[in-house]
């Protein structure tokens, strides 16, 4: 079982849709989540990092459950620029950093 | 603020020949990472320096990868040699601390093995 494992995708939504991606870990002892998005051929940036409490920043949404160990991204009123690959971000034992393999959205007019 | 700086944006080579890749970190971020995204999955993490010490090379193909920060600024990573399954886009990432919430990325270098 991997690490870090994510919905494979691709998930092709119209404009204005709502979509949610899933995330999960294996390692109970993981400590910090993030996502991040990856346009085609640039490299990663930070969407936003991934609370305990759940945290909203705009049209984007992103959930943490311990318990069931995964993680959740939940994007509203989808643009066109929202199309990309999103990767899930899971960091343990204090520095070590795992990315999953990403799930990849088109936004379609 | 200058980002993250990577050279050389493009590489091919044949399959057997050594290959490096330079690295220049956002100034004043202590530790620098390589990561190794192949066509498809997400980014790997190869390495990661503190400073100019290795906090985690535990997935560095050692016997054919290498990497180095002397001076604790800029980084190089070589390839050994070189196999087809390293065809891949090279990233190197800077934060100031540890954490993945802030690490910038550059550009990357994408590798063609032949």
């Amino acid at each position: 079982r991997k690490e870090v494992e994510q919905d494979p995708g691709p998930f092709n939504v119209p404009e204005g849709a709502t979509v949610a991606f899933n995330c999960t870990y294996s390692n109970s002892a993981s400590q910090s989540f993030f996502w991040y998005r990856q346009d085609c051929r640039k490299e990663p940036k930070l969407l936003m990092s991934v609370y305990s409490s759940g945290n909203e920043d705009g049209r984007f949404t992103a959930q943490l459950n311990r318990a069931s160990q995964y993680i959740s991204l939940l994007i509203r009123d989808s643009k066109l620029s929202d199309s990309a690959t999103y990767l899930c971000v899971v960091r343990y034992g204090g520095f070590k950093t795992i990315f999953g393999a990403g799930t990849r959205l088109f936004v379609k007019a | 603020e200058a980002g993250v700086a990577q050279s050389p944006r493009y590489k091919i080579i044949e399959k057997r020949q050594s290959v490096a890749f330079w690295c220049n970190p956002i100034s004043g971020h202590a530790t620098l990472y390589w990561y190794q995204q192949i066509l498809g999955q997400g980014p790997k993490l190869l390495i990661q320096f503190q400073n100019n010490g290795v906090v985690d090379d535990s997935q560095l193909p050692k016997d054919r990868f290498s990497a180095e920060r002397l001076k604790g600024v800029d980084s190089t990573l070589k390839i050994q040699p070189a196999k087809l399954e390293d065809s891949a886009v090279y990233l190197c990432a800077s934060s100031p601390g540890q954490g993945p919430d802030t690490q910038y990325f550059g550009p990357g270098t994408r590798l063609t093995v032949l």
